[in-house]
């Protein structure tokens, strides 16, 4: 099984950075996803890690350790339209040996002005 | 424009019909699979359909039932549900179940 913990609600300032932490518990760790989800609305990708590093897409970036089994989505220069639900998604092979896609609660982020 | 849809978007039932919720990928991915989505809970995996062959989660109950008649086509049909079912239900789609997965609009589903 996994155990997937992120912030249940964060707030930023417009403009502000900030970071959503995500840790996991698993076996067989095959690659993890953050998706974005506006209320209401289906989720939509944002980015995927499978190693070890930073990956960075414009203004989002995510970075991923394997060994403490922690990713962080980085948000620069936030926008009012960033305000929306974060989901971390973890990726492994179940015991019947397929691949299995599990999401945490989401982190729901709030942009002040 | 995620590339999958769904119908009906909106379904408002009572305990004792049976109806279905439609999705379609144009996408020509191998995979699709049905979410749950209830308020304030992670999104819950219920079926995966990969190259024809099916996954499902052992705590689904029976009263829902999934169709993939074709890798592009995927139904949930819904019979004597209960209030509790209440939840948005999410399809999506991958390439194969190694791949990103993109999502439909989702059905609000609304159970009496």
């Amino acid at each position: 099984g996994q155990n997937i913990d992120q912030p249940t609600e964060m707030t930023a300032t417009e403009g502000a950075i900030v970071q959503i932490n995500c840790t996991y518990q698993t076996s067989g760790f095959n690659g993890l996803f953050w998706y974005q989800q506006h209320a209401g609305e289906a989720p939509t990708f944002l980015s995927y890690n499978v190693l070890d590093g930073l990956e960075e897409k414009g203004r989002f970036s995510s970075f991923l350790s394997r060994s403490k089994g922690y990713s962080y989505l980085l948000l620069k220069e936030l926008q009012m339209k960033d305000s929306a639900s974060y989901l971390c998604a973890v990726r492994d092979k179940d015991s019947g040996g397929y691949q299995k896609v599990t999401f945490g609660t989401g982190t729901k982020l709030q942009v002040i002005p | 424009e995620t590339g999958v849809t769904q119908t009906p978007r909106h379904l408002v039932m009572g305990m004792t019909n049976k109806k279905s919720l439609k999705c379609e990928q144009h996408l020509g991915h191998n995979a699709m699979y049905w979410y749950k989505q209830s308020a304030k809970k992670p999104l819950e995996l219920m079926f995966v359909y990969s190259l024809e062959e099916r996954v499902e989660n052992n705590s689904v109950p029976s009263r829902f039932s999934p169709e993939c008649p074709n890798s592009s086509h995927l139904f949930l049909h819904l019979h004597t549900l209960q209030p509790e079912d209440s939840a948005l239900y999410l399809c999506a789609s991958s390439q194969d179940q190694r791949d990103t997965q993109y999502f439909g609009p989702g059905t609000r589903l609304t159970v009496l």
